[in-house]
């Protein structure tokens, strides 16, 4: 079955430190990959999308990478801060433009 | 634009009752998602709508689960009888044209069957 994990549940940094989060998947060929943003008693935001023939996208302090070979996404987000901590979920998408598959998420802390 | 907006915010009921969820997309946007949220299962689909029409409702747990698009702006989750197991955050979601897009998500209920 299709299968998402988000390696670490929990990622503590100090600020100004790059956080870098990580997305595998299995059994699925996205088209699409999205990185979320998640604030306690909130809905998820969208941050970043990323195509399938794409290596890198950037935004900002956000950066993500998308390796279809690895069926791995990684979301850095330099200069952290505080203001960053935050529940971060990595969704796939297939050709079809179907509905997203999340990740449970992971939950970043940037202490000061 | 206010964004999805979901009502209640909050709902406590008793095991037994019916409960409805309710949904007003972003105007204009063509699709419509109803997720749950818990802790041990994280964000699952439930089912979503294109055009006002039920595309997948694959993730609909159960019978008890129902869900209907009667116009473009306003969507129902319905459940009834509720379980205590029923007791997760619903969201909803809209996105403009197609699945694979951006989706934006409203605020959420939180439901708690007793």
């Amino acid at each position: 079955s299709q299968k998402i994990e988000q390696n670490s549940e929990a990622l503590n940094i100090q600020e100004g430190k790059t956080a870098t989060l990580t997305c595998n998947y299995t059994n699925y060929s996205p088209a699409y990959l999205q990185w979320y943003r998640q604030d306690p008693g909130r809905g998820p935001v969208f941050l970043l999308l990323i195509r399938e023939n794409e290596k890198e996208k950037r935004k900002e302090r956000l950066k993500v990478t998308f390796d279809t070979t690895l069926k791995q996404s990684l979301f850095h987000i330099t200069a952290s801060q505080p203001a960053d901590s935050a529940t971060y979920l990595c969704a796939l998408s297939n050709q079809a433009g179907t509905a997203l598959i999340f990740g449970k998420g992971t939950t970043l802390s940037v202490s000061s | 634009d206010a964004g999805v907006i979901q009502s209640p915010r909050h709902e406590v009921t008793e095991m037994g009752q019916e409960v409805t969820l309710r949904c007003k997309p972003i105007s204009g946007h063509d699709y419509l998602f109803w997720y749950r949220q818990t802790m041990m299962r994280g964000l699952e689909l439930l089912i979503y709508f294109n055009n006002n029409v039920p595309i997948d409702d694959s993730g609909m747990p159960e019978d008890r689960f129902s869900a209907k698009m009667p116009n473009a702006s306003f969507s129902t989750l319905k459940i009834q009888p509720s379980e205590p197991r029923d007791s997760a955050v619903y969201f909803c979601a809209s996105s403009p044209n197609r699945g694979g897009d951006t989706q934006y998500f409203g605020p959420g209920t939180r439901l708690t069957v007793l």
